[in-house]
Order: C-alpha cells, then structure tokens, then sequence
C-alpha cells in the first residue's frame, strides 16, 4: 500500500457526460500527478500540482481539468466524455515539487460507453 | 517531439540468470530519470530516481546506472527470480513535464 488512495475504483458513463476523480497523496506529500494509461499508449503525463499550484503541464486535453486543495487533496475533472477517454487515471504523489520519488495510487478504471 | 526509447520491448530470462536493459532519452534539460517496476493488475511502483551523471543506485539485487551526457541508464538485475517478472518502465523528469518510455517486459522462465 504506497498511502495514496483514489476514488473511485471503477466509473462507467456515457458519452457527453463529466466526471470528477479523487485523488489523496500520502501524508506529508505536497506534490499531486494525474496520469492516463490508455490501452494503445503507455503512461501519459496529464498535470502536476505542488502546494496548491499548477506546476507542470503535460498532455491534457482542454475538456479535462484539475485542482489541489488547500488539504492537499486534488481533483481531475473529465468533461464532454468520449469513447477514446476510457482508461485507467493514477494519480501519484511526491514530497517536493520535481524530482522526488513518486508514490502511485491504485487508479480509477473510467469507461466511457 | 521528446522521446524516451527502452530497449528490448520484451525479454524472457532463465531463472538465475541476471540481464539488464536500457532507457535512452534526450540529454537536454534533463533533471532526473526514474525507474519503476509495474506488476500486470497493480500500479507502479518506484524502484530508483536518479539526478546525477555516473549515479548509481542499488537495492537488493536490482541496479541502474545514468549517463546524462549521452541519453541513457541501465537497469541490471543479478540472479532473476519469478518475482522480478514484470514491466519494467524509465520516466525523463524534465522541468515542465514527465515522459514516460513504453517499459521493457521481462519473463523469468523457471
């Protein structure tokens, strides 16, 4: 158990509609990253926030967004949902802003019908 | 376009016997490189990050080494055991983003 939790484990929806993923880091973590891991792609970077911040920015589309809060906890919001959106979300956390181990979480299983 | 390539894809290794393979990626600003052992139906898990060129790192009987100067880490494993079965996957940490390699598969035959 790396202490990162994720909720939640499985979310089937259909196309067209939003969805927001949770995500908390290990205790005295300040960093949060969102990965997408597609069937026909390896791991996709999406966004990092450190303290509250947006801190790097990876390959995340205009209709997905996110947010940490001031509890450190953050959000990836999926929104105008398509079939090619089905994958597993992990979100991994680290103690500083860049360079630092990362800690994964069990994923959230999103399918999109 | 930033790519990071590892290499071979998939490798089936006899129980015993050590192997190692390979991360490339571009040398420009580069901050740190990590390596993770993916178990099929778990996350990833880290096994090194690595920031300085000729860096070493080892635990147990996994090891890498990086040369940041021309593009790339190994990563060894010594007498492989069915547990090591797993895809094996490097990441470029760059400033602004992480790039992740396709992982190399390795199969420990017993």
């Amino acid at each position: 158990d790396s202490g990162v939790t994720q909720t939640p484990k499985h979310l089937i929806t259909a196309t067209g509609q939003r969805v927001t993923l949770r995500c908390s880091p290990r205790s005295g973590d300040l960093s949060v990253y969102w990965y997408q891991q597609s069937l026909d792609q390896g791991l996709q970077f999406l966004i990092q926030y450190y303290n509250g911040e947006e801190r790097a920015k990876g390959n995340i589309l205009e209709r997905f967004s996110a947010q940490q809060f001031p509890d450190l906890h953050s959000e990836l919001n999926l929104s105008s949902l398509e079939l090619g959106d089905s994958a597993l979300y992990f979100c991994a956390s680290s103690h500083g802003p860049f360079g630092d181990t990362q800690y994964f979480g069990p994923g959230t299983r999103l399918t999109v019908l | 376009i930033l790519n990071v390539e590892q290499s071979p894809q998939s490798l089936h290794v006899q129980e015993g016997d050590s192997t190692n393979f390979t991360c490339s990626f571009p040398s420009s600003n580069f901050y740190a490189l990590h390596w993770y052992r993916w178990e099929t139906a778990k996350s990833p898990e880290a096994l090194f990050v690595m920031t300085l060129n000729g860096d070493e790192k080892k635990k147990g009987r996994i090891s890498a080494t990086l040369n940041t100067k021309e593009g790339y880490s190994y990563l060894y494993i010594k007498g492989s055991q069915p547990e090591d079965s797993a895809t094996y996957l490097c990441a470029l940490n760059r400033d602004d983003k992480i790039i992740f390699g396709k992982g190399t598969r390795l199969h420990i035959l017993p």
